[in-house]
């Protein structure tokens, strides 16, 4: 299964409400994961299961969808969320879209 | 607390082997859990490569399976990583992760620098 995230890149400011998308190139059944990457750091669990938030993860994250298309979104965006963002799909092996970076405008 | 780290060269010939050991602390890799290698490349595309089991048995990213082992080393709580026949396209950061029963990586090492070139 392929995915494509979109936009690669995306610049926002401190409180916006930002929606990163990922679509799969078939069904996913839900089995759709998010990862947090700051520079130099590994990639973080945020979300799995589509809208399980792993423990500790703030709030503001959040994930929705069903079949191909899912979306991670952040309610209010914070300086710290600076990172790429990516998705990973564990319904049919398991593969990673190339990523969303995020940046503060 | 689980925390897991690569260590292994950095530098690599072209059609040599490629080795790096994850070290695990915080948690007994026997005990649970599926124990992975994830690799990212220059332009950041991420790659899942392989796990071995907390039983032993693995599993491989097709793509791979002609030249990919991982194994381990329960006395040293280690595992490892031997990809064969590398060439410069091979070039990436090597991740070791914990892949828990929900098939996510919750749990990953800091990662280490592979460069292969002559």
């Amino acid at each position: 299964i392929q995915l494509t995230q979109s936009p690669s890149l995306l610049s926002a400011s401190v409180g916006d409400r930002v929606t990163l998308s990922c679509k799969g190139s078939q069904n996913i059944n839900n089995y759709l994961a998010w990862y947090q990457q700051k520079l130099g750091e590994a990639p973080k669990l945020l979300i799995y299961n589509t809208n399980s938030l792993q423990t500790g993860i703030p709030s503001r994250f959040s994930g929705t969808g069903s079949g191909t298309d899912y979306t991670l979104t952040i309610s209010s965006l914070q300086p710290e969320d600076v990172a790429t963002y990516f998705c990973y799909q564990y319904n049919n092996g398991y593969t990673f879209g190339a990523g969303t970076k995020l940046e503060l405008k | 607390e689980i925390q897991l780290q690569e260590s292994g060269p950095g530098l690599v010939k072209p059609s040599q082997s490629l080795s790096l050991t994850c070290s695990v602390t915080g948690y007994t890799i026997t005990s649970g859990y599926d124990w992975s290698w994830i690799r990212k490349f220059p332009g950041n595309k991420m790659e899942w490569m392989g796990y071995i089991s907390y039983s032993g048995s693995t599993n491989y990213n097709p793509s791979l399976k002609s030249r990919i082992s991982i194994t381990r080393d329960t006395s040293k709580n280690q595992f490892f990583l031997q990809l064969n026949s590398v060439t410069t396209e091979d070039t990436a950061t090597y991740y070791c992760a914990r892949h828990n029963w929900e098939g996510v990586m919750d749990a990953w090492g800091q990662g280490a620098s592979v460069t292969v070139s002559s």
